[in-house]
C-alpha cells in the first residue's frame, strides 16, 4: 500500500520568500513521485515528477523537489514565491507512472505582498 | 500542447438519476483514468482502464459505476443511481503508455451537484 501525507493544510509565504511544502510518502516498493498543481477552477497540472536516477528534479515555475529515500520525503521548494504560485499543492505516490496514483490531501499555498 | 477534454464543466442531478461524465483523452494515449474530488477532501483513484477494460479500481468504484469507451475519442463514467455522496469534482487522466515514466494528464474536471 502507498499513502502521502502533506504536512500543513496551509502555508503562507510573502512574495519573494522561500516556498517549502511538506510532503512524506509510504511506499512497499520503489516510489513514483509526483507534485500536480490545481489553480482555481482547473484541473491539476503536473509540476515535476520523481521516477528513477537523480534525486533533484526541476520542474515547472522555478519549482524543485528533492527525493530522500532515508526521510522518505519529497519536499516541494521554491526560492521565491510570487502571487501567481498561489494555488492548492497536491504531492502523489504511485508504483508505476501508469498506475493509480495515490494523493495527499492537497497544501493551499497562499502569498502575500 | 494537447489536452484532456471533459464535458460537461457543472452537471447538476437529482439523487437516484443516472449521470455520464464526459472525457475526450489525448488522441494517441493508451490508459485512462478516473479519480473524484469531494469538496474538502482529497484527490481518490476511482477506475483504470486499457484495451477496453477495467485494469485497476478502488473500494470507491463499486456497482453503481461503470466505464466505457463508446468510440475511438470519448471515455465515459456512468453513475447509475446517484447518491448525495457522489457529490465531487471528477477528473479525467489519460496516459500514452505505463512503460514510458510519463505523468498522467488530468482533464479541468466536472463539478457533480447532488440534489
Amino acid at each position: 500500500a502507498q499513502s502521502v501525507t502533506q504536512l500543513g493544510s496551509h502555508v503562507s509565504v510573502s512574495e519573494g520568500a522561500l516556498v517549502l511544502l511538506r510532503c512524506n510518502y509510504s511506499s512497499s516498493v520503489p516510489p513514483y513521485l509526483f507534485w500536480y498543481v490545481q489553480y482555481p477552477n482547473q484541473g491539476l497540472q503536473l509540476l515535476l515528477k520523481y521516477t528513477t536516477g537523480a534525486t533533484l528534479v526541476k520542474g515547472i515555475n522555478g519549482f524543485e523537489a528533492e527525493f530522500k529515500k532515508s526521510e522518505t520525503s519529497f519536499h516541494l521548494t521554491k526560492p521565491s514565491a510570487h502571487m501567481s504560485d498561489a494555488a492548492e499543492y497536491f504531492c502523489a505516490v504511485s508504483s508505476n507512472s501508469g498506475y493509480a496514483l495515490n494523493f495527499g490531501k492537497g497544501t493551499s499555498l497562499l502569498v502575500t505582498p | 500542447e494537447p489536452e484532456v477534454t471533459q464535458t460537461p464543466s457543472h452537471q447538476v442531478t437529482q439523487m437516484g438519476q443516472e449521470v455520464i461524465l464526459r472525457c475526450v483523452p489525448i488522441s494517441n494515449h493508451l490508459y485512462f483514468y478516473w479519480y473524484r474530488q469531494i469538496l474538502g477532501q482529497k484527490v481518490e483513484f476511482l477506475v483504470s482502464f486499457y484495451n477496453n477494460e477495467i485494469s485497476e479500481k478502488s473500494e470507491i468504484f463499486d456497482d453503481q459505476f461503470s466505464v466505457e469507451r463508446p468510440d475511438g475519442s470519448n471515455f465515459t463514467l456512468k453513475i447509475r443511481s446517484t447518491k448525495l455522496e457522489d457529490s465531487a469534482m471528477y477528473f479525467c487522466a489519460s496516459i500514452r503508455d505505463r512503460g514510458l515514466n510519463q505523468p498522467q494528464h488530468f482533464g479541468d474536471g466536472t463539478r457533480l451537484s447532488i440534489l
